[in-house]
Parts: C-alpha cells; structure tokens; sequence
C-alpha cells in the first residue's frame, strides 16, 4: 500500500519563529490533508489540497502531485500551534486514509 | 449536526467487558470511517463503511471487534471481551455529500472516545 513519510518527527521553534513541515508518499494521491492534532486529542483539518498551493492566514501548504511531496508553512508561530501535525493520503475513491507518524511541534515563548 | 460527534468521550472498562462506542457522522455524509491511535502513535485504520455496507474490515485486529451502520448514519463498534492491548483512542471520521460540497472527499474528525482497559 501507498508509504508516507514525514518529517522532522520533531521541532521546537521560538515563538516568532517559521517552520515547514514535509511529507513524502509514495503514490500517486486523489486525496491529501494535513491535520493539527491539539493536545486535548481532537483533530483540527487545516487544508484538503492533492495538488497545488493553498494559504489560510499563518499556514500554507503546496503539494507537488508529480513529485509526490507535500509541505506545510507555518509562519510568525505562536504557542497555540503546538501539537502534532498528521500527513494523510489515499489513492482512490472514498477509501481510507493512510497517515504519516506526524511532526511533533512545541513553540516555546 | 454540525460536526462529527463520538460517545462516550471516555470508557473505562474492566478486561474482558464488552465496550460499544457510538459514531455520528455529519448528515447526508455517505461514508464513515473508524480510526484508533495508541498513545503517542499515529492514526491506524479499523473499517470504513460506504453507506451500510463495509468494503474494506481489513484493519480490524482481531476477531473481537466489529462495527455496523444502520440507515446510512450512526455507526457502532464493538469490541468483545476487552484487552489491555486494546486501549488507545478511537476516532471517526465521515466524509462526502453530494449534494452539499463537491466531490472532495475530504474527511472530518470527531474528538473520540478514550478506552482504557484495566
């Protein structure tokens, strides 16, 4: 089945500070999301983006289908995006999604 | 509702109980999607339902667990005579309605429910 891989499995930024965020799968991909995972468990969707460049405030992301990699901007960061963040694909129709092991990011003030 | 919605949000429960944990997915959406994280791992898939039916129950560990969805909405899964080993937070997960948002299949998270077996 489809791989991905993401990376670093983990970061520690200053407050202020920008970052990005990679994940590598190893198929072509109908489907790709990154998720915040806050501490309190929940999952928080931050883009649903196979291909092409998305921004939201703070946090961009641009997949490179053709290349099979994806990245996740995040810029001036601030404690609140602390968490771990998820990596998620899959390859056909509405079948599950296969997830990276995440980044683990602390900001520290 | 407005989102994805999971009951109990925690479960204790002693070895070798019955648990069932309940899953609402976001209305009209066509599938569901049950997930489990162990402590401090990633995402594994259980079982995906498309409507009522279940195509893929390849992520299921073991014989002791089972799910159903009943009029295309709420989902339930089963866990039979708990182990410890079966401990973890379960997630659920829905996506796609036609007839709201285009075909994206994007999935949407409920916030889980945490089973701790003792």
């Amino acid at each position: 089945g489809i791989q991905v891989e993401q990376s670093p499995p983990d970061l520690i930024l200053q407050e202020g500070a920008n970052s990005t965020l990679r994940c590598n799968f190893s198929d072509s991909v109908n489907n790709l999301q990154w998720f915040h995972q806050n501490p309190w468990g929940q999952l928080i969707n931050l883009f649903y983006i196979p291909s092409g460049t998305k921004q939201n405030g703070r946090l961009s992301a641009t997949t490179v289908a053709t290349e099979r990699y994806s990245l996740l901007y995040i810029s001036s960061s601030q404690t609140t995006d602390s968490g771990v963040y998820f990596c998620a694909v899959r390859n056909s129709g509405n079948t599950p999604l296969v997830f990276g092991k995440g980044t683990r990011l602390s900001v520290i003030a | 509702g407005a989102g994805v919605s999971q009951s109990p949000s925690n479960k204790v429960t002693e070895k070798g109980k019955d648990v069932e944990l309940r899953c609402d997915p976001i209305s009209g959406h066509t599938a569901l999607y049950w997930y489990r994280q162990s402590l401090g791992q990633g995402l594994e898939f259980l079982i995906y339902f498309q409507g009522n039916s279940a195509p893929d129950k390849s992520g299921l560990p073991s014989d002791r667990f089972s799910a159903e969805r009943t009029g295309g909405s709420v989902s339930t899964l089963t866990i039979q005579r708990t182990q410890q080993e079966d401990s973890a937070v379960y997630l659920c997960a829905s996506s796609f309605n036609p007839r709201v948002q285009a075909i994206t299949y994007e999935q949407y998270f409920g916030p889980g429910t945490r089973l701790t077996v003792t």
